[in-house]
């Protein structure tokens, strides 16, 4: 089974701390992701990498910075957070493709982060 | 540019009723189109995918979705509704021409009412 692990479930961080989100998988997936998860706004992508030392954002960078400097790892580091960055963060990851195909994303469990 | 739609973020059924949870989607190309359920406190798990093959796909759980072309849209459907079945359930996208990553929608939330 794929398996994605997640560093932490539950985080509490303080406001201008900087916070750094691991994430592990163990199937040799090249591509992973960092998403946050708010209500009513479903899954919005924040960074993701095809592979070791590539990096991309997504569609709500700001404020965040990733680092992939092994294939099986992926770190999100938040610089100073903020209370506006509380909120759930999963990770995914997914076997990269040509043309033609596109695999499905795994998930880990995600990280609850509250900043006060 | 890709998107997706569902329709109606809370969704409230009888145990034993038919599940329905809508789904309309954008796209540039042909997409690849992808049911996740998220149950209380954990990760993203995979439903079903529609992949260009058969348009009629059936996942795990006794879930089906239908992929319509012409409508775009890849509603979700179960004839009978279990308790279990209660969690938030997301649709997603493949991320255009040559694009590895995921357009979700803003979920729906399935309660079963016993």
């Amino acid at each position: 089974d794929v398996k994605v692990t997640q560093s932490s479930r539950y985080l509490v961080k303080r406001t201008g701390e900087k916070v750094f989100l691991e994430c592990v998988q163990d199937m040799d997936h090249e591509n992973m992701f960092w998403y946050r998860q708010d209500p009513g706004l479903g899954l919005r992508l924040i960074y993701f990498s095809y592979d070791v030392k590539m990096k991309e954002k997504g569609d709500i960078p700001e404020g965040y910075s990733v680092s992939r400097e092994k294939k099986e790892r992926f770190s999100l580091i938040l610089e100073s957070a903020s209370t506006n960055q509380t909120s759930m963060y999963l990770c995914a990851s997914s076997i990269k493709r040509t043309s033609g195909s596109f695999d499905e994303q795994y998930f880990g469990p995600g990280t609850r982060l509250t900043v006060t | 540019a890709q998107s997706v739609t569902q329709l109606g973020s809370h969704v409230s059924v009888s145990e034993g009723a038919l599940v329905l949870l809508r789904c309309n989607y954008s796209s540039s190309v042909p997409p690849y189109l992808f049911w996740y359920v998220q149950y209380p406190n954990q990760g993203l798990q995979l439903l079903l995918k529609y992949t260009s093959a058969a348009t009629l796909v059936k996942g795990i759980n006794g879930f089906e979705a239908e992929f319509k072309k012409s409508e775009t849209s890849f509603h979700l459907t179960k004839p009978s509704a279990h308790m279990r079945d209660a969690a938030e359930y997301f649709c997603a996208v493949s991320g255009g021409q040559g694009a590895q990553k995921l357009v979700f929608g803003q979920g729906t939330r399935l309660t079963i009412n016993p």
